[in-house]
């Protein structure tokens, strides 16, 4: 059980926009940002989002975050094939003391 | 270019020990708080913990799963980072994973990661 709650899976057809959502508590989402991964099937993980909403250079405009008081989400517009992947939410919690991870969402491109 | 590889992994009993080691290059190490994250195959990432840098005393966090199991240190001198397993469970079989932790503008995030090494805990 992870301390942040992502549904399991998403899905889309191409082109196509979805969302995924990621949930926590005041002590962490809701007072640090927030950042996203990408993960490919046997590679490592690849930052996405930081700061809720900031894009690293090289990630396209397709992608773009929120965050709303303790829950965030994470969109992609336009959908790809190469897309299809796990994504990961991540914030630091001042309770544990340490970064939580949701427990992960596998998109699926239809 | 910034790199991080990790090395150590392998096949240890439950009980036993295995110390992973991040090799850094590309950047000032010793700047850097080194973090560990783990993967168990076909599950969602777990942070395992952070070592400081020498300018916040090399201080050290950990998840409670690994507390008092696992220890982090650092040789700056190396630019590498450990990760002393012991008393070893199954279920710390994972890929193991280290990370540089970016800090800006009060938010920080993990831009660089290692390719992982993979521990199997197993009789």
């Amino acid at each position: 059980q992870s301390v942040l709650t992502q549904p399991p899976s998403a899905s889309g057809t191409p082109g196509q926009r979805v969302t995924i959502s990621c949930s926590g508590s005041s002590s962490n989402i809701g007072s640090n940002t927030l950042s996203w991964y990408q993960q490919l099937p046997g590679t490592a993980p690849k930052l996405l989002m930081f700061g809720n909403n900031q894009r690293p250079s090289g990630v396209p405009d397709r992608f773009s975050g929120s965050k709303s008081g303790t829950s965030a989400s994470l969109a992609i517009s336009g959908l790809q094939s190469e897309d299809e992947a796990d994504y990961y939410c991540a914030a630091w919690d001042d309770s544990l003391n340490g970064v939580v991870f949701g427990g992960g969402t596998k998109l699926t491109v239809l | 270019e910034v790199q991080l590889v990790e090395s150590g992994g392998g096949l240890v009993q439950p009980g036993g020990s295995l110390k992973l080691s991040c090799a850094a290059s590309g950047f000032t190490f010793s700047d850097s708080a080194i973090h560990w994250v783990r993967q168990a195959s076909g599950k969602g990432l777990e942070w395992v913990g952070r070592i400081r840098s020498k300018a916040d005393t090399y201080a050290t966090t950990y998840a409670a799963s690994v507390k008092g199991r696992f220890t982090m240190s650092r040789d700056d001198s190396k630019n590498t980072a450990y990760l002393q397993m012991n008393s070893l469970k199954t279920e710390d079989t994972a890929v193991y994973y280290c990370t540089r932790r970016d800090c800006s503008g009060g938010t920080c995030y993990f831009v660089y990661w290692g390719q992982g090494t993979l521990v199997t805990v197993s009789s």
